[in-house]
């Protein structure tokens, strides 16, 4: 009965291969977000999407690609991945509702623990 | 323009007494406020809101927050510290991003609770 829930949970590779997360929530949420969080546990926005249509995309290399089958899921995609990709990534959700308001709530996954050798 | 400022990156108490995380905010917009709380190897879990109706928030787990517009603050207490308690916490403000409309979210820096036997 998981609400947000992100594959894998441990992620080690080597530099320049490509990789993807995936996500998947249960809420019935209609907002999706990645998160990246730094060794130092700063944590920054990368992308949300609103029913499958990109709404935030931050300053982040293109070699990261987000891809929202539906409104359910959203995976991240990691190209010719490099040594200060390695962090923690979360993805999250929020009802499209509070976006309006700006008040909704985020829901967290676990996060997936990137190491990149 | 939208900040938090977590005042302290890390906190100390002892078991069975009070804790205090001090927050400050900025924002161009009526904010919500929020707390989360990340236990090691966790997602982020949500503590408690402020959405513009009470200003003292009760959350989970004993811990509330009041809004104080005047001092632009959201602190976060606890009469007594549980060992539980040790965990990560960041404070979060929320607002409709000046243009399209969409929720803009920017999370402080983090406070590390330490909590002493």
């Amino acid at each position: 009965d998981t609400a947000v829930s992100q594959t894998p949970k441990y992620l080690v590779t080597q530099m320049g291969n490509d990789k993807s997360i995936k996500c998947e929530q249960n809420l019935g949420h209609d907002t999706m977000y990645w998160y990246k969080q730094d060794s130092k546990k700063f944590l920054k926005i990368m992308f949300s999407y609103n029913n499958k249509e990109l709404i935030i995309n931050e300053t982040v290399p293109n070699r990261f690609s987000p891809k929202s089958p539906d409104k359910a899921h959203l995976n991240l995609h990691i190209n010719s991945l490099e040594l200060g990709d390695s962090a923690v990534y979360f993805c999250a959700s929020s009802r499209e509702s509070g976006i309006r308001r700006g008040n909704s709530p985020l829901h967290f996954g676990n996060g997936t623990r990137l190491t990149v050798t | 323009a939208q900040s938090v400022t977590q005042l302290d990156s890390h906190v100390s108490v002892s078991e069975g007494t009070p804790v205090l995380l001090r927050c400050n905010y900025s924002s161009s917009y009526s904010p919500s406020l929020f707390w989360y709380v990340q236990h090691p190897n966790k997602g982020l879990q949500l503590l408690l809101k402020y959405t513009s109706a009470a200003t003292l928030v009760k959350g989970i787990n004993g811990f509330e927050a009041e809004f104080k517009k005047s001092e632009t603050s959201f602190h976060l207490t606890k009469p007594s510290a549980h060992m539980s308690d040790a965990a990560e916490y960041f404070c979060v403000v929320s607002d409709l991003a000046s243009s399209g409309g969409y929720q803009k979210v920017t999370f402080g820096t983090g406070t590390k609770l330490q909590v002493i036997p």
